[in-house]
């Protein structure tokens, strides 16, 4: 059974870093690219960006609002995707999940919530 | 404001159909292929289309998709109270270089 799980989330004041976890089993993760999005609350889906598998490099993509902020990286021996948000803003705040794929998103974590609050 | 645009609400009568219309542009929707998600307040999006107008895997024929040029719209026939979600369309914008979703749309059944 495909599972991906987020962790990590939780209060952190502005400016700070934080990292997210993206836990998965249940299928071959080193043959998917991974993505992360976000929703805020009370509002719609907003793609962050994705990592490719490592056979085109690992490469990423970024939305232009997290781009210089916000890195996503893979580690395929532990079946996990990372995002890694750092000088964090008010408006970063948001439920934050994780899904595999880069243009059809056919399975996603639960979510993790993120406040960026003083 | 959304890169694609999708109305805010839709209802519909239990049993009838609906549509959901979702526009874009030649960068996105005319040029990639479109999904479509619904998502239950508080739980994470599911896929319902694919390509278009493809299901997966356990996604009943009451759910369809199609295309028109820069525009496409999600059908749903036999509506029951359980469809009351929010509906979501994203592609690829080969311009922005980013996936791009519509604003959902917020299906009411009555």
């Amino acid at each position: 059974d495909v599972r991906l799980v987020e962790s990590g989330g939780g209060l952190i004041q502005p400016g700070r870093s934080l990292r997210l976890s993206c836990t998965t089993s249940g299928f071959t993760f080193s043959d998917y690219p991974m993505s992360w999005f976000r929703q805020a609350p009370g509002k719609g889906l907003e793609w962050v960006g994705f990592i490719r598998i490592k056979s085109y490099g690992a490469t990423t993509e970024s939305a232009a609002s997290v781009k210089g902020r916000f890195t996503i990286s893979r580690d395929d021996s532990k079946s996990a995707a990372y995002l890694n948000m750092s000088s964090l803003k008010v408006e970063d705040t948001a439920v934050y999940f994780c899904s595999r794929g880069v243009s059809t998103f056919d399975r996603w974590g639960q979510g993790t919530l993120v406040t960026v609050s003083s | 404001q959304s890169v694609l645009t999708q109305p805010p609400s839709v209802s519909a009568a239990p049993g009838q159909k609906v549509t959901v219309s979702c526009s874009g542009s030649s960068s996105n929707i005319g040029s990639n292929y479109v999904s479509w998600y619904r998502q239950f307040p508080g739980t994470a999006p599911k896929l319902l289309i694919y390509d278009d107008f493809r299901r997966p895997s356990g996604i009943p024929d009451r759910f369809s998709g199609s295309k028109s040029g820069t525009s496409v719209t999600l059908g749903i026939t036999g509506l029951q109270t359980g469809d009351e979600a929010d509906y979501y369309c994203g592609t690829w914008d080969s311009g922005l270089r980013a996936v791009v979703f519509g604003g959902g749309t917020k299906l009411t059944v009555l």
